[in-house]
């Protein structure tokens, strides 16, 4: 079973521009998440797509940020247009769908090293 | 306002004895915790979970304990092995979305 996969790995943008992260969850996972690492501090929270419906994006930074899942399958994440504070490592990750408490194991991808200057 | 601590940036042990990492949180919705190993380049690989009615889990070489009137954990790793060298996070879940909230991680090196 193929994992999750992000692309590109790096990305290096000036101020400005726009960039367009993907994720290809694991086949058959409804639930889909963004995080996001920037250096020094914690793994943060973006948002969460089940199938093609966003159930939380409470942890998007600002509008400048867009994240779709037409289909419910792969998703994107644009950034537009960057600015400095953006830099950091974007992880994806997806899980099976369970309603309520427990946990389904989330399986991450590699990540997206965004650099912005 | 972070609401899950890892106060040890880094662990360094010797092949063979006892790895103890530590985590605080201060949120007591939290219903679960987990450990995620992450190697450079790649993304958090899941490793063990406790539910906040438990007290202790374990998984072959790994435990990890829960005290909650301290609210702290503690992954416990024992043999260690070289090939345990990595950043450890902490995270919790709480919530019908099952979003992880996150520690800064501690790097343990594992010295042959």
């Amino acid at each position: 079973e193929a994992g999750v996969t992000q692309f590109p790995s790096h990305s290096v943008i000036e101020k400005g521009q726009t960039v367009t992260l993907r994720c290809d969850p694991i086949s058959g996972h409804d639930n889909l998440y963004w995080y996001r690492r920037v250096m020094g501090k914690e793994i943060k929270f973006l948002l969460h797509f089940v199938k093609e419906s966003k159930q939380d994006e409470s942890g998007m930074p600002n509008n400048r940020f867009l994240a779709e899942r037409t289909g419910g399958t792969y998703s994107t994440l644009k950034v537009q247009p960057a600015e400095l504070e953006d830099s950091g490592v974007y992880f994806c990750a997806s899980s099976h769908q369970k309603g309520g408490v427990g946990y389904n194991e989330q399986f991450f991808g590699p990540g997206t090293r965004l650099t912005v200057l | 306002d972070q609401q899950v601590k890892q106060n040890s940036p880094s662990l360094s042990v010797q092949e063979g004895r006892i790895s103890i990492l530590n985590c605080d949180y201060t949120n007591s919705m939290f219903d679960y915790f987990l450990w995620y190993k992450k190697y450079p380049a790649e993304g958090p690989t899941f490793l063990i979970s406790i539910s906040s009615i438990k007290d202790k889990n374990e998984d072959g070489r790994f435990t990890v304990f829960l005290n909650k009137s301290a609210k702290h954990l503690s992954l416990h790793i024992v043999p260690s092995q070289p090939g345990d060298s990595a950043v450890y996070f902490c995270a919790a879940i709480a919530g019908n979305n099952r979003k992880l909230i996150w520690g800064l991680g501690t790097s343990l090196a594992v010295n042959p």
